[in-house]
């Protein structure tokens, strides 16, 4: 049981080029999120999906965009990458529970350190 | 959407002594609040956590308390130690849209 895997640990683009994150879970879970975390800084929910087939935006889409063709699977897309898209990303999945409709604590994956130069 | 407020930003206690994060959230509809810890370089870990419906959690060293009414929850760490150094997240689940909202984050510094 990996839990939440992410691929890869650490990547330097240059501005202009394109780029996915890669995130799968083994849980099962039905909620799956990416976020950003800057240095210093908290985390700014990206986009998100309750399901495989939906999405939809957090805080801070532009500039990503998100697929969810299965349950295990929750690429990032980064397009035409800038140097504002420096930073940490974080992957996490939750599951709700069904006799209580409440979406417990998450699990993160190990984070992908991204640098835009 | 929940707005969640964390204070302080940073705290430095001496080994042994406790140790308090505060945090306050805007929606009153919200029922889940975990608290995580992220070591330098790490990812998140869930440490505790606390339903609407509980006053009061705790796990050894560590403590959560919730007042619904005034509705901000509060981590508690006592006995501290150097481990215990790293920065420390509070959320608060959204009933609305089911999603959790965090905290700035505390970067508590516990001295030897």
């Amino acid at each position: 049981n990996a839990g939440v895997t992410q691929t890869p640990k650490f990547r330097i683009l240059k501005i202009g080029q394109s780029m996915t994150l890669q995130c799968t879970q083994d849980m099962n879970h039905n909620y799956m999120y990416w976020y950003r975390q800057d240095p210093g800084m908290g985390l700014k929910l990206i986009y998100y999906s309750v399901g495989a087939g939906i999405t939809d935006k957090g805080e801070v889409p532009n500039g990503y965009n998100v697929s969810r063709s299965t349950t295990e699977d929750f690429p990032l897309r980064l397009e035409l990458a800038a140097p504002s898209q420096t930073s940490v990303y974080f992957c996490a999945s939750s599951q709700l529970q069904s006799d209580s409709l409440i979406n417990y604590g998450y699990t993160f994956g190990s984070g992908t350190r991204l640098t835009v130069v | 959407g929940e707005n969640v407020e964390q204070h302080p930003s940073t705290l430095s206690v001496q080994e042994g002594d406790s140790a308090v994060i505060k945090c306050t959230y805007s929606d009153s509809a919200s029922n889940y609040f975990p608290w995580y810890k992220q070591e330098l370089g790490k990812r998140p870990q869930l440490i505790i956590d606390i339903r609407s419906n509980v006053g009061e959690k705790k796990d050894q060293r560590i403590a959560v308390t919730l007042n619904k009414t005034a509705k901000h929850f509060s981590l508690h760490i006592t006995e501290t130690q150097p481990e215990d150094s790293a920065v420390y997240f509070c959320a608060a689940r959204g009933k609305a849209d089911n999603k959790f909202y965090f905290g700035s984050g505390t970067k508590l510094n516990v001295k030897p």
